[in-house]
């Protein structure tokens, strides 16, 4: 079983600029969220896609979208990069609980700097 | 989502257990307790989630108080692998329960 998978590693950006983050689901999984992690902070979250439909979003401005495939992968793309964007953006996919809720399984995330 | 209250950090020496405590003195009836932990430079991972019964897994035990109002994660064994920062989250479990909403967690160190 293949984890998530996410891409690039690293990747250095100047403010203005746009940037796209990629992320493979786990095998089976057809829901992604993505976050924020700042540097010492607790993962934010921005938003959730589920079969390819956005499923709620956090405290984040529009400059930040996200799409979902048919495979279920998922693109995070910001526009107008400002400095403050400089962060670990997270990938997670999910897998319900019988109970209800889920459990979430992160990718390693992809470390975006911009200058 | 209900607040958690965690110490920002705790130290530990390897082999011995670990008892990683939780305060959610405003949680809800159908919350869940759930816990995360993140490696260094790694995405966080989940560890367990419990109702109100403790819990036991592979890696760890949840201990919950009755009233509900507080929780333990324990590491029974703790490896220099276990250092990490652990996430105690409340997650309701109706509707569209769809976010995790970390806190600041706890940084637990091992010592050799």
């Amino acid at each position: 079983e293949t984890g998530v998978t996410q891409s690039p590693t690293h990747l250095i950006k100047t403010r203005g600029q746009q940037v796209t983050l990629r992320c493979s689901s786990q095998s089976g999984h057809n829901t992604v969220s993505w976050y924020q992690q700042a540097l010492g902070q607790g993962p934010q979250f921005i938003f959730q896609y589920y079969r390819e439909e956005e499923n709620g979003r956090g405290n984040f401005p529009p400059r930040f979208s996200g799409l979902q495939f048919p495979n279920y992968s998922s693109e995070l793309n910001v526009n107008a990069l400002e400095l403050d964007d400089s962060a670990l953006y997270l990938c997670a996919s999910s897998a319900p609980l019988a109970g209800g809720g889920d459990t979430q399984y992160f990718g390693p995330g992809t470390r975006l700097t911009v200058l | 989502d209900a607040k958690t209250t965690q110490p920002n950090s705790m130290e530990s020496n390897e082999e011995e257990p670990v008892h990683l405590p939780c305060n959610h003195s405003t949680i809800s009836g159908t919350d869940y307790i759930h816990w995360y932990r993140q490696l260094p430079s790694q995405g966080p991972e989940y560890v367990i989630h419990g109702l109100t019964s403790n819990v036991n897994n592979r890696m760890a035990s949840l201990a919950i108080a009755e009233d509900r109002k507080s929780s333990t994660l324990i590491l029974h064994r703790a490896t220099l692998r276990d250092a990490a920062v652990y996430y105690c989250i409340l997650r309701y479990s109706g509707g569209s329960n769809y976010k995790l909403t970390f806190g600041k967690g706890t940084l637990l160190t091992v010592n050799p």
